[in-house]
């Protein structure tokens, strides 16, 4: 079975440019959520989704961030505009229905420069 | 002051040791405790989870959770060089919006050396 995974690996992009981050969750799993861990710093939770629906999104720093779950299947976050601080890495996971056990990505690591 | 603290190390120990690792939470609605472990340039891995207090043993693991100290703790028995990695400790409240979202520690960074 394909566990989480997560696109691009590495992005470097400028700030003020836009970038994608893409999380296909594992199959069958409804909740799907976003962390970010910036440099010297905890892993913190950005938002959950259930299926397509956004569950929580506490943890979403500023409208610069927009998260997307099409068909309750992948998910994406944008970035837009990019800023200095948005470096660090985002994981994605996911988990059953009513279950903490969370899997995550790889996670992909964003460089704004 | 953080939810959850964790002495981020470095703690380096010889190959065959018993490791100890702890967090230190403030919120006692926490019920659900996990420890993950993180390699170098990979995501979190679930190595065990704990709901509420009492210990959990999985082969050279042990997950204890102490409720009313807010303490909780991973031990790692006859620890391998394969051991060496970030260990992250997490909590997560039970029920309603917040159900599934992991509250963090710092994290661990453990090395065992030959």
């Amino acid at each position: 079975e394909a566990g989480v995974t997560q696109f691009p690996s590495h992005s470097v992009i400028e700030k003020g440019q836009t970038v994608t981050l893409r999380c296909d969750p594992i199959s069958g799993h409804d909740n799907l959520y976003w962390y970010r861990r910036v440099m010297g710093k905890e892993i913190k939770f950005l938002l959950h989704f259930v299926k397509e629906s956004k569950q929580d999104e506490s943890g979403m720093p500023n409208n610069r961030f927009l998260a997307e779950r099409t068909g309750g299947t992948y998910s994406t976050l944008k970035v837009q505009p990019a800023e200095l601080e948005d470096s660090g890495v985002y994981f994605c996971a996911s988990s059953q229905v009513r279950t903490t056990e969370a899997f995550f990505g790889q996670g992909t690591r964003l460089t704004v420069v | 002051q953080k939810e959850v603290e964790q002495d981020p190390g470095p703690l380096s120990v010889p190959e065959g040791a018993i490791v100890s690792l702890n967090c230190t939470y403030s919120n006692s609605a926490f019920q659900y405790f996990m420890w993950y472990r993180q390699y170098s340039r990979k995501g979190p891995e679930l190595l065990m989870y704990t709901y509420s207090s009492g210990n959990k043993e999985d082969g050279r693991f042990t997950a204890q959770v102490d409720k009313s100290s807010k303490y909780i703790s991973l031990f790692i028995r006859d620890s391998q060089p394969s051991d060496s990695a970030t260990y992250l400790c997490a909590m997560s409240f039970v029920g309603g919006t917040s159900y599934g979202k992991l509250t963090f520690g710092q994290g661990t960074i453990l090395t065992v050396h030959p």
